[in-house]
């Protein structure tokens, strides 16, 4: 398996502001990592695939503008909430995948934008 | 592109009796087969995989799943519910060979335990 951390846990800021949750993989170089959201009662959608030293892909319907990716290191992938507004409130979720396909999850980002 | 179908939002079991959360699934081919578990406010925890192989497989905290190609399923059994095992449950499917490693989840079962 691998361990995946998130930072921070939970997180609330005001409207407009710009929020950033960090995704570390503690023992395993992560080319690769997912992020996710996840609306209450809900499953996960994906949102992009972040490139460790390239652009992030970003899913159909995702405002690469408004979340920014960038993966910076094999052990760190960062999520930039910019200009939130409190349709963002979420929980975000990020993954690694150090076996094809086999993915490990970190323990999400709550975040409430008031 | 592949789907993923759980039929029961919500399945309460008492303490001790069996369980059996539903899976389905669309795609061309074999795909890859996974169960996630997500406690509340947490992130999901891998229970067990297929990939190829013995059709039965067995997974972690007591939990196995069998794939059956001619209904499409991944069932998810466990012969004895704990009440610690109240939780979502996620199955999800990987498609080998689409160049990516992405997963599609199910809506998820919330599963709750009568003690």
């Amino acid at each position: 398996g691998a361990v995946v951390s998130q930072h921070p846990s939970w997180v609330i800021c005001k409207s407009g502001t710009s929020v950033k949750i960090e995704c570390r993989s503690l023992d395993f170089q992560a080319t690769t990592m997912f992020w996710y959201r996840q609306f209450p009662k809900q499953s996960l959608m994906l949102m992009a695939t972040s490139n460790e030293g390239s652009k992030a892909t970003y899913e159909q319907g995702v405002e690469k503008d408004k979340f920014l990716i960038n993966h910076a290191s094999l052990t760190l992938s960062t999520l930039t909430v910019t200009s939130a507004h409190p349709e963002d409130s979420s929980f975000y979720i990020c993954s690694v995948i150090p076996i094809s396909y086999e993915q490990y999850f970190g323990p999400g980002t709550r975040l409430t934008v008031t | 592109a592949q789907s993923v179908t759980q039929p029961d939002i919500h399945i309460t079991v008492s303490e001790g009796a069996s369980l059996e959360l539903r899976c389905n699934y669309s795609y061309g081919a074999t795909p890859y087969l996974f169960w996630y578990v997500q406690s509340p406010g947490q992130g999901l925890q891998l229970l067990l995989k297929y990939f190829s192989g013995d059709t039965l497989v067995q997974g972690i905290k007591g939990f196995e799943a069998e794939f059956k190609r001619s209904q499409s399923s991944f069932n998810l059994r466990k012969p004895s519910v704990h009440w610690s095992d109240a939780a979502e449950y996620f199955c999800a499917v990987g498609a080998p060979g689409a160049g990516s490693y992405q997963l599609t989840f199910g809506k998820g079962t919330k599963l709750s335990v009568i003690p």
